[in-house]
């Protein structure tokens, strides 16, 4: 079991918004930044949110993150077939590692 | 645009010692980053390994510390993992990124993984 938990399934139709928890504790989210990233099956992982709500090039803006005391989320809007992954959260611990949560899959109806 | 590519065997027998190698293209491992290893059971999320600066400092995975070498070889361009006395439970598809780790001067610790190679999965068994 993650340290950082997440929901194991989310799902929403097409052109709607989906939100994306993950629990953590003052010893890792509520200390430190939080990351996102997408994998869809059979493929490695890719980074859609880095410090809490930055996006990296080439990511769009229906991907939106935000955090507040221990726990984050992340939003993604405007819902598309191609969104279908699994989403997982990352941050670091004060156990001196990183973390990542137990990863959310979502399905677009 | 960097890229990262694993290699190494794709089975281990129980006990022995997991060896894995990444590539890097597109950037020199000597910049101002950290390199990383993830790995992701079948079917379960991902586990951080550990990391390694260009300068040879590592940070590993409390859970893994005592059987985890990562280092890094500058004139090709390339880290690498071991893992020894591997068992079944080391069974994983293995990925290696590229990562940014730094603390603030508020005590706050960043750390993100991008991009990441596209994995090699291990099997352990004999």
């Amino acid at each position: 079991q993650s340290v950082l938990t997440q929901p194991p399934s989310v799902s929403a139709a097409p052109g709607q918004k989906v939100t994306i928890s993950c629990s953590g504790s003052s010893s890792n989210i509520g200390n430190n930044p939080v990351s996102w990233y997408q994998q869809v099956p059979g493929t490695a992982p890719k980074l859609l949110i880095y410090d809490n709500n930055k996006r990296p090039s080439g990511i769009p803006d229906r991907f939106s993150g935000s955090k507040s005391g221990t726990s984050a989320t992340l939003d993604i809007t405007g819902l598309q077939t191609g969104d279908e992954a699994d989403y997982y959260c990352g941050t670091w611990d004060g156990s001196l590692s990183a973390l990542f949560g137990g990863g959310t899959k979502l399905a677009v109806l | 645009q960097v890229q990262l590519l694993e290699s190494g065997p794709g089975l281990v027998k129980p006990s022995g010692t997991l060896s894995l190698t990444c590539v890097v293209s597109g950037a020199s491992i000597s910049n101002s980053d950290w390199w990383s290893w993830v790995r992701q059971a079948p079917g379960k999320g991902l586990e951080w390994v550990g990391e390694i600066w260009h300068s040879g400092n590592t940070n590993y995975n409390p859970s893994l510390k005592s059987r985890v070498t990562i280092s890094v070889d500058k004139s090709k361009n390339q880290f690498s993992l071991k893992l020894t006395s591997v068992t079944a439970a080391d069974t994983a598809v293995y990925y290696c990124a590229r990562g940014e780790h730094y603390i603030t001067s508020l005590g706050r610790e960043h750390i993100w993984f991008d991009p990441w190679g596209q994995g090699t999965l291990v099997t352990v068994s004999s």
